[in-house]
């Protein structure tokens, strides 16, 4: 199954900034995925990245809040955008093919916390 | 929109105990459901999946059911111990879009 390094994996900043996230996988995929985890919550869709072309957004999101760069088969960033507070959560990248079967794999997630 | 949701949001179940955990979806249209297990800190993790032409698939000490009729999925892990203690989720696959949908989650706690 792929292995995916996701970078930082946390990290504390000021309202107003932006963050760029990196999702590395060791291995091509076509698809790869943005997820966002509020604090004791359920995984949310942001935005199916593909590469050579822009990125699909799920309904409430959008493009300039969550810019995201899909360079290669092996790469993409998601950037959190004018953070505030409500933006704290953890983003997890994510592609398709894991472990067997059609199951998803997911990096270890990026914990971010808006101040 | 399409949903998919748990029944339970914790549960506590004395190691050793066998314990069950539910899950209901709205959308008739699903492939492929996956049951995944997130620790504190860590992304999810896969642990058994059923397409949707299958009632059950068992794996090493978990079993997944898949009840069409009612829409209702569960995980049954058997011989708990305590590195089962995490939050589960059900998700589901539509093949047309691909898209992974996420249930509420359920916080499973072993009691040693």
């Amino acid at each position: 199954s792929a292995v995916i390094s996701q970078k930082p994996s946390r990290d504390i900043c000021q309202r107003g900034t932006s963050l760029t996230i990196q999702c590395q996988v060791d291995s091509q995929v076509t698809m790869m995925f943005w997820y966002r985890q509020q604090p004791g919550q359920s995984l949310t869709l942001i935005a199916t990245a593909n590469q050579g072309s822009e990125a699909t957004y799920e309904s409430g999101f959008v493009i300039d809040k969550f810019p995201i760069s899909r360079p290669n088969l092996t790469f993409s960033t998601l950037t959190v955008s004018n953070m505030s507070p409500e933006d704290s959560s953890i983003y997890l990248c994510s592609v398709a093919g894991g472990e067997e079967g059609y199951g998803y794999t997911f990096g270890s997630g990026t914990r971010l916390t808006v101040v | 929109g399409e949903s998919v949701g748990l029944h339970l949001p914790t549960l506590s179940v004395q190691e050793g105990d066998n314990s069950i955990i539910n899950c209901a979806y709205s959308n008739s249209a699903s492939d492929y459901f996956i049951w995944y297990k997130q620790e504190s800190g860590k992304g999810p993790q896969f642990i058994i999946d059923i397409r949707s032409n299958m009632d059950k698939r068992q794996g090493q000490r978990v079993t997944v059911l898949l009840n069409k009729t009612v829409k209702h999925l569960s995980l049954q892990i058997a011989a708990t111990q305590p590195g089962d203690s995490a939050v589960y989720f059900c998700a589901e696959i539509n093949f047309g879009n691909e898209k992974l949908t996420f249930g509420t989650g359920t916080r499973l706690t072993i009691i040693p």
